[in-house]
């Protein structure tokens, strides 16, 4: 089957520790992406990148760091310096740079107390 | 970035009734996604209608777009218990070669059997 995984389903950190969020797709899909949903609100979005070894910071970067060494993993690495990273944390991925159509991992929901 | 807003936030419908959802956005586009959301999962993509058109139909969906109101809407007839989710909008900007999705906040839908 070809889809997103994202592991854990559920992270538990405390406060002042950084933690990474795996996002791994076999869809051959050039671009991928992370957003952030809080409660209520959209999604925002954090870093993509449209090739191996390149990423671009999205709306709300501050906090956050990526890699992407292989074309199939694009881990996000939520740092202490993250003001408020409680949420819940969404992969995305799409099969090129000029396509629209995303298609979503499961999330990743993340509590820092 | 120019967050599209759904209306309602939240709609109550009893099951076999349609669903009507509404959404605004403030710049230019060059299409406009609808998306679905199941709690705490990720998000599905439903339909894409490109800013040259004004009518998309798929299965049960019907999508409206009007260019120069800068507003969409969705309607879900013969609602199921199923449908119940949360509906976002996805307005895809081409602006340097990015191509990215901005969210708005979504629409929950209670379909009550």
């Amino acid at each position: 089957d070809g889809g997103i995984t994202q592991s854990p389903k559920y992270l538990f950190r405390k406060e002042g520790q950084n933690v990474t969020l795996s996002c791994e797709q076999n869809l051959n899909h050039d671009a991928m992406y992370w957003y952030r949903q809080d409660p209520g609100q959209g999604l925002r979005l954090i870093y993509y990148s449209q090739i191996v070894n390149d990423f671009q910071k999205g709306d709300i970067a501050e906090g956050y760091s990526v890699s992407r060494e292989k074309k199939e993993s694009f881990p996000l690495t939520v740092t202490s310096a993250q003001k408020n990273p409680t949420a819940f944390y969404l992969c995305a991925s799409k099969v090129a740079v000029a396509a629209y159509e995303q298609y979503f991992g499961p999330g990743t929901r993340l509590t820092v107390t | 970035s120019q967050q599209g807003e759904e209306d309602p936030q939240a709609l109550s419908i009893q099951e076999g009734e349609n669903a009507t959802m509404n959404c605004s956005y403030k710049t230019s586009i060059n299409n406009l996604q609808w998306y679905r959301q199941n709690s705490g999962r990720g998000l599905v993509h439903l339909i894409l209608i490109r800013s040259n058109e004004r009518e998309k139909h798929s299965g049960r969906l019907r999508v409206t777009l009007d260019t120069s109101k800068k507003s969409s809407s969705l309607l879900i007839t013969a609602s199921r218990a199923a449908d119940t989710a949360s509906y976002f909008c996805a307005t895809a900007y081409s602006g340097a070669g990015s191509y990215q999705l901005t969210f708005g906040k979504g629409t929950k839908l209670s379909v009550i059997p």
